[in-house]
C-alpha cells in the first residue's frame, strides 16, 4: 500500500540556522507532492506544492525538493525563526484517486 | 465565506451517545473531504464528496460513521453510538478542484480548524 514515512521525531534548532524535514514514500509515483504546516489547535494550512517534473521549488525562505529516483522529498526553512515553530507535513494524492494522504508529520522546535 | 468553518469546536460526548460534526466549505469549493486526526498523528482520510455525490468512504471505520452533503454545500459527520476510540479531531477541508485525472490539476486542501471529540 502507498506509505508517506516523516521523522517521527522532533527537530530542535537555533534560531537563524536552517531547518531540513524529510519525507519518503514508497509503493507510488505521485504527480505531485504538498508541504503543510500545522499549529496546535488548527487545522493544516498548505505551504508548497511541487510537481514530478521540478527539481525544486522556492518560496521566501522555503524550499522543497522532489527527488522521484529516491522517492524522497525536502523541505528546508531558511533563517529560521521562532514563530516557525509548528508542525510540518508532507501529503501526497494517491495513486488513481482524489485523495490526499498525509504523513505524520515532524514536529519543529525553533529556540531563540 | 472566507474560510472552511466547523462547528462545534469541542464536543464531550458519554459513550453511547451520537454526535453531529458540521462543517460549512468555502463557498464554491465543489470537493469536501473529512480527515481524522489522533494525538501527534497526520490527518486520516475518512470520506470525500464532489458536490453532493460521496465518491469515496473507503475510510469511515465502521457503519457508525455516516457523512452526508445534500445541497452540495455544508456537509454532517454523524458518529452514531460513540466509543472512546472515537476520541480524536476531525477536519474538514475543502478544494476548489473537480475530480480529474491525475496530473491535470492539483488538489489543494484549505482546511478547518477541526472539531475535537471526546468520549468519556
Amino acid at each position: 500500500s502507498q506509505k508517506i514515512e516523516q521523522n517521527s521525531e522532533a527537530l530542535n534548532i537555533q534560531e537563524g540556522k536552517t531547518a531540513t524535514l524529510t519525507c519518503n514514500y514508497t509503493n507510488y509515483s505521485p504527480a505531485y507532492l504538498q508541504w503543510y504546516r500545522q499549529d496546535p489547535g488548527r487545522g493544516p494550512v498548505f505551504l508548497l506544492l511541487i510537481r514530478e517534473n521540478e527539481k525544486e521549488k522556492r518560496k521566501e525562505r522555503l524550499k522543497v525538493t522532489f527527488d522521484t529516483t529516491l522517492k524522497q522529498s525536502l523541505f528546508h526553512i531558511t533563517a529560521s525563526q521562532p514563530a516557525d515553530s509548528a508542525t510540518y507535513l508532507c501529503a501526497l494524492p494517491t495513486t488513481g484517486g482524489f485523495k490526499t494522504i498525509f504523513g505524520a508529520g515532524t514536529r519543529l522546535f525553533v529556540k531563540a | 465565506g472566507a474560510g472552511v468553518s466547523q462547528s462545534p469546536r469541542y464536543k464531550v460526548a458519554k459513550r453511547g451517545q451520537d454526535v453531529a460534526l458540521r462543517c460549512d466549505p468555502i463557498s464554491g469549493h465543489v470537493s469536501l473531504f473529512w480527515y481524522q486526526q489522533a494525538l501527534g498523528q497526520g490527518p486520516e482520510f475518512l470520506t470525500y464528496f464532489q458536490n453532493e455525490a460521496q465518491l469515496d468512504k473507503s475510510g469511515l471505520p465502521s457503519d457508525r460513521f455516516f457523512a452526508e452533503r445534500p445541497e452540495g454545500s455544508v456537509s454532517t459527520l454523524k458518529i452514531q453510538r460513540t466509543q472512546q476510540e472515537d476520541s480524536a479531531v476531525y477536519l474538514c477541508a475543502s478544494s476548489a478542484l473537480q475530480g480529474a485525472p491525475l496530473g491535470s490539476g492539483a488538489n489543494v486542501l484549505t482546511f478547518g480548524a477541526g472539531s475535537r471529540l471526546t468520549v468519556l
